[in-house]
């Protein structure tokens, strides 16, 4: 079946710390691939999204992410955290072979970060 | 401002209960989303429409019925809610195929 996985439920970081959080996704074929951000009691923001060409994808807030086709990943990177990164991320995929276009998500990774 | 609203923030609903959840959006957008978030299981797809007059059912469609009969909104009803349906509803759209989804604010619904 189609689907994302986030493989770590809950990061913590040092403010300053590099940071990077995992998805992997199964699909057939290279799916459209996104990062969204929650924060608490709020709704989701778009980090960055990858649809072709060069793999490494830069977005907002100073987040970037890295596709590697041959480990199925997606993963989103980002060289210093600052306190108000914590949140949760959602990595999200939208099949390029399907004519329902929402996203399918994975179940999320919350960031704490540490003073 | 540009963006989606959704209605009511918060409601609390006794079981068996009708109950319509409320999205409308300002950009234009030919598709738009019903999607409900659950602790530990990320965001799942209820209902989408990819243009006004027409729906489709997404991962977790049973009680819940959709319509969107413009361009503007798409109201979620649960018939006869359920405790199950204690969830946070998200309402989203984009402009078209791929295009970045933009997410209203959120329904946080409890049924007792």
């Amino acid at each position: 079946a189609q689907s994302v996985t986030q493989p770590d439920i809950h990061i913590t970081v040092s403010e300053g710390a590099s940071l990077e959080l995992r998805c992997n996704y199964s699909y057939g074929a290279t799916p459209y691939l996104f990062w969204y951000v929650q924060s608490p009691g709020q709704g989701l923001q778009l980090l960055l999204k990858y649809f072709s060409g060069d793999t490494l994808v830069q977005g907002i807030k100073g987040f970037e992410a890295e596709f590697k086709r041959s480990q199925s990943s997606f993963n989103l990177r980002k060289p210093s955290v600052h306190w108000s990164d914590a949140a949760e991320y959602f990595c999200a995929a939208v099949p390029e072979d399907t004519g329902r276009r929402a996203l399918t998500f994975g179940s999320g990774t919350r960031l704490q970060v540490q003073p | 401002i540009a963006g989606i609203t959704q209605a009511p923030t918060s409601q609390i609903l006794a079981a068996g209960r009708r109950m319509t959840l409320r999205c409308t959006q300002d950009m234009r957008h030919n598709a738009m989303y019903w999607y409900r978030q659950d602790l530990g299981l990320g965001l799942r797809l209820i209902h989408y429409s990819n243009t006004a007059g027409t729906t489709g059912k997404g991962e977790v469609p049973d009680g819940y019925s959709v319509s969107r009969a413009n361009t503007d909104d798409f109201p979620l009803t649960l018939a006869s809610a359920v405790p199950s349906q204690t969830s946070v509803y998200f309402c989203a759209s984009s402009a078209g195929v791929y295009n970045e989804q933009f997410f209203g604010p959120g329904t946080r619904l409890t049924v007792l």
